[in-house]
């Protein structure tokens, strides 16, 4: 069983669509992050979000931390091509980071 | 910078082989660590280290597999004798304080036949 539950799993939509992304647990998070990672490439940091309810917006994506800090979402505005990729959360439960398993995201042209 | 290296980024091996990946982390990073990706499993954590001292090897599948940073510039991650399931994409990234941002390498692509 994952730390961070990521749902849906895979995402295939047109472009110009919207979509969110879910990462949940059981477990509280000083923080939570969210990495999109492309083919062949390592994960690169999107946002951090630290306080609970926080709502932080990078252009087209608006990234949320539950009040609780158990939970997060990223919601995707007209969704591009270019934003095909795996979108991972992670968070530090205690000790260290531990990733989801990652919502794979295709937009179609 | 040049960002966290990774070397080699693909390695075919056979069964029972030694493989050894190594990793520099970016300039000033105390922190490195090991990460696998797999379809089945996802990102896992392998182990860390703060200031070339292993904090945290819980996620190291076993025996077979070793880490070490001699110095601040410098990371190994070997796996003796590998196996067809160790065949993975294994990551190193590094940063500099507790919530600071993480930097990946590039990856490492192993396949073990």
């Amino acid at each position: 069983t994952q730390l961070l539950e990521q749902s849906p799993q895979f995402l295939s939509i047109q472009e110009g669509e919207n979509l969110t992304v879910y990462c949940n647990s059981s477990s509280v998070f000083s923080s939570l992050q969210w990495y999109r990672q492309e083919p062949g490439e390592g994960p690169v940091l999107l946002v951090t979000v630290v306080t609970g309810g926080e709502v932080k917006k990078l252009k087209r994506l608006t990234f949320q931390f539950g009040d609780a800090r158990k939970d997060s979402s990223l919601h995707i505005t007209a969704a591009q091509p270019g934003d095909t990729g795996l979108y991972l959360c992670a968070g530090v439960p205690q000790g260290d980071m531990r990733f989801g398993a990652g919502t794979r995201l295709t937009v179609k042209p | 910078d040049a960002g966290v290296i990774q070397s080699p980024r693909h390695e075919v091996t056979e069964m029972g082989q030694e493989v050894t990946l190594r990793c520099k982390p970016i300039s000033g990073h105390d922190y490195l660590f090991w990460y696998r990706q797999t379809m089945m499993r996802g990102l896992e954590l392998l182990i860390y280290f703060n200031n070339n001292v292993p904090i945290d090897d819980s996620g190291m599948p076993e025996d077979r597999f070793s880490a070490k940073m001699p110095n601040a510039s410098f990371s190994t991650l070997k796996i003796q004798p590998s196996e067809p399931r160790d065949s993975a994409v294994y990551f190193c990234a590094s940063r500099g304080r507790v919530l600071e941002t993480q930097y990946f390498g590039p990856g490492t692509r192993l396949l073990v036949l």
